[in-house]
């Protein structure tokens, strides 16, 4: 089955910087990849999400890039403001399948 | 909208114990999902329905069982606690039986078995 991997597993950055995010996934048949915020005491929410058709997706500081060949995905936040901090979960799925697979996730502290 | 409803929100149980957990959406969602959430694991599919009356397994099915009771709630039961499934648990809706869609959690039910 799938398997996900997710690095690093702690990251933290200026206020300001940047913060990239990396995954690999196994199955050469996953074709979709959402990417899910979860502050703390709070529930996952979807923040970005791409197809396999395409190589990369951007929404406003936030972009995902694709790599098919390599089978790995990247989160890029740019100009980090201190409400990114939270933990960050990539996650890999065959679109026409219900179930999708996380990664073990990232948490991101946001130095002022 | 509710949204995606959990009970309860904290449990404690002793090894050997019962219990169920709820789960509710009010979105006409078809597909409905329980993860367990632990420190430096992620989020661990346990099981999950594509639609009302159709269940499957997912990475962590084992000590575990699901009712998809209609196409609102979704249940999940703990037959003999054990340890090991001190976790978090979130249940997780989407509108669609393809991935596709987004997940949309609940709030989570904390549980400790001692």
């Amino acid at each position: 089955g799938e398997n996900v991997e997710q690095h690093p597993s702690t990251l933290s950055v200026q206020e300001g910087d940047s913060a990239v995010i990396k995954c690999t996934y196994s199955d050469s048949a996953s074709n979709y990849f959402p990417w899910y915020k979860q502050e703390l005491g709070k529930r996952p929410q979807l923040i970005i999400d791409i197809r396999s058709n395409v190589g990369e997706k951007k929404d406003q500081r936030i972009a995902v890039t694709l790599n098919k060949t390599a089978k790995h995905f990247s989160l890029h936040i740019t100009e980090t403001q201190p409400e990114d901090s939270a933990v960050y979960f990539c996650a890999a799925s065959k679109g026409s399948a219900s179930k999708i697979i996380f990664g073990s996730g990232t948490r991101l502290s946001i130095r002022p | 909208n509710a949204g995606v409803t959990q009970t309860p929100k904290f449990q404690v149980l002793k090894t050997g114990q019962s219990m169920t957990l709820q789960c509710a959406q009010d979105m006409n969602h078809n597909s409905m999902y329980w993860y367990r959430q632990d420190p430096g694991m992620g989020l661990r599919l346990i099981y999950y329905s594509a639609s009302e009356g159709t269940t499957d397994k997912g990475e962590v099915p084992n000590g575990y069982n699901v009712s998809r009771l209609n196409k609102r709630e979704f249940s999940l039961r703990l037959e003999s606690a054990a340890p090991s499934q001190t976790s978090v648990y979130f249940c997780a809706s989407s509108e669609g039986r393809s991935s596709y869609n987004e997940q949309f959690f609940g709030p989570g039910t904390r549980l400790t078995v001692l």
